[in-house]
């Protein structure tokens, strides 16, 4: 079965400092994987996806993800913090099940930036 | 332009009651979903529908109907609300060959 853990419910970062926001999954096969970012009283945005064409991939925002599958992990990565990051950032996996696709959320991780 | 549309936005109501919500993409997409996040912001699938067809429902009550009037619309009834349907409701949609999903806005439901 397909999975994926957030490791930290809360992650506090000074403005202008890095973020990084870590996830592990569990699949049988080669995954799909999300980072979904959600504001406060806010849909879900998509942030980035990996599909296996590149570990490395970049999304909005200026964040990227490295997919490592000898750890199986593709955590997020943000070189300098921006207040505008605070929200609550979800990892995806996506599991093919009937003909359909449906995603597996981790828990969840939230993001507080300090000035 | 909107690409997924829920209404309402907030819904508050009685236990007992019953009450929909819509939903509606106007991305041209085949695949819907409803999905729940609760209190902790957990998220978890209840319901997807390809062209009008179900073809995922996780367990939900069957108070829970989802309706598909066409490909474009996804309504989710609720029969006789409980305290614990207190959540807010994410509709999404994707393309049939894609697993990308795109969400709506939510609508904040609680039963008082």
């Amino acid at each position: 079965a397909q999975s994926v853990t957030q490791l930290d419910s809360h992650v506090s970062v000074s403005e202008g400092t890095p973020v990084l926001l870590r996830c592990n999954y569990s699949s049988s096969y080669s995954p799909s994987l999300f980072w979904y970012v959600q504001h406060p009283n806010k849909g879900l945005q998509l942030l980035l996806k990996y599909t296996s064409a590149a570990t490395l991939v970049k999304g909005i925002n200026g964040f990227e993800a490295e997919f490592k599958k000898s750890e199986t992990s593709f955590h997020l990565t943000k070189p300098s913090a921006h207040m505008s990051d605070a929200a609550e950032y979800f990892c995806v996996v996506s599991d093919r099940t009937s003909g359909t696709y449906k995603y597996i959320f981790g828990t969840g991780t939230r993001l507080k930036v300090l000035a | 332009d909107t690409a997924v549309s829920q209404t309402p936005k907030y819904l508050v109501t009685q236990m007992g009651n019953d009450k929909s919500i819509k939903c509606e993409q106007n991305l041209g997409h085949d695949t819907m979903y409803w999905y729940k996040q609760d209190s902790k912001k957990f998220l978890k699938i209840m319901f997807s529908y390809n062209n009008k067809e179900l073809i995922i429902n996780e367990t939900v009550p069957n108070r829970f109907s989802p309706k598909s009037p066409d490909k474009a619309h996804l309504n989710l009834h609720i029969n006789s609300l409980e305290l614990g349907d207190s959540a807010v409701y994410f509709c999404a949609s994707s393309r049939l060959d894609t697993d990308t999903q795109y969400f709506g806005p939510g609508t904040r439901l609680t039963v008082l």
